[in-house]
């Protein structure tokens, strides 16, 4: 069945940049997104790629999509600690445009 | 613009009794959802709604799980009765249509004892 797998966690320093990664399994998805979930709150589109494209920048996000290898990824530059969330990527497949989530990646952000 | 509200914010019941959330979604989005979100995972759809109609209830479980949108604007999930393994949070999101952006509501953190 479909599957999108990421890492749990990711530790970085204040002002790195972050890259999050996710694979996933079904090669006819039709968008790909990332969502932001902080603490007690619900999630919050990020940005999204369209299954076409290869790269969407979006001012510190830069989304890659490595579609022969089902690959993508989230990089955030100068992270702060408002960047502090769980991260989650998604596969939308199929007519009704059915998402299919990862389990999110924790970003940590070290001082 | 208010974005999707839910209702209680917490709930924490003791197992076998009911339980009720409910969901206001963005005005004018016709497509709603609820999702179950267990500790450390993704969402999980447990139905998806077109208007009034449940278009995708698959993943619902219908021996103690029940949901309606009577006018096709908001919502109410019921679990009667509760398991211990119904502990989550019952997020609801809302979009334009099914191939639209969806917008979450903060969830419902459910505690069964």
């Amino acid at each position: 069945g479909e599957d999108v797998e990421q890492s749990l966690f990711l530790s970085v320093r204040e002002g790195d940049s972050s890259v999050i990664n996710c694979t996933y399994t079904d090669s006819s998805s039709t968008y790909l997104y990332w969502y932001k979930q902080e603490p007690g709150a619900g999630l919050q589109l990020l940005t999204y790629i369209f299954s076409n494209m290869d790269m969407k920048q979006d001012q510190r996000l830069t989304v890659l999509l490595n579609k022969k290898d089902k690959h993508l990824s989230l990089r955030i530059a100068d992270t702060q600690t408002g960047d502090s969330a769980i991260y989650f990527c998604a596969e939308s497949i199929g007519s009704n445009y059915q998402l299919i989530w990862g389990a999110g990646t924790k970003l940590i952000i070290k001082p | 613009e208010a974005g999707v509200v839910q209702s209680p914010r917490y709930k924490i019941i003791e197992k076998k009794q009911p339980v009720a959330f409910w969901c206001n979604p963005i005005s004018g989005h016709n497509t709603l959802y609820w999702y179950l979100q267990n500790l450390g995972q993704g969402p999980e759809l447990l139905i998806r709604y077109e208007n009034e109609e449940a278009v995708d209830d698959s993943q619902l479980p219908k021996d103690r799980f029940s949901a309606e949108r009577l006018k096709g604007v908001d919502s109410t999930l019921k679990i009667q009765p509760a398991e211990l393994g119904d502990s989550a949070v019952y997020l609801c999101a809302s979009s334009l249509g099914s191939n639209n952006e969806q917008f979450f509501g903060p969830g419902t953190r459910l505690t069964v004892l």
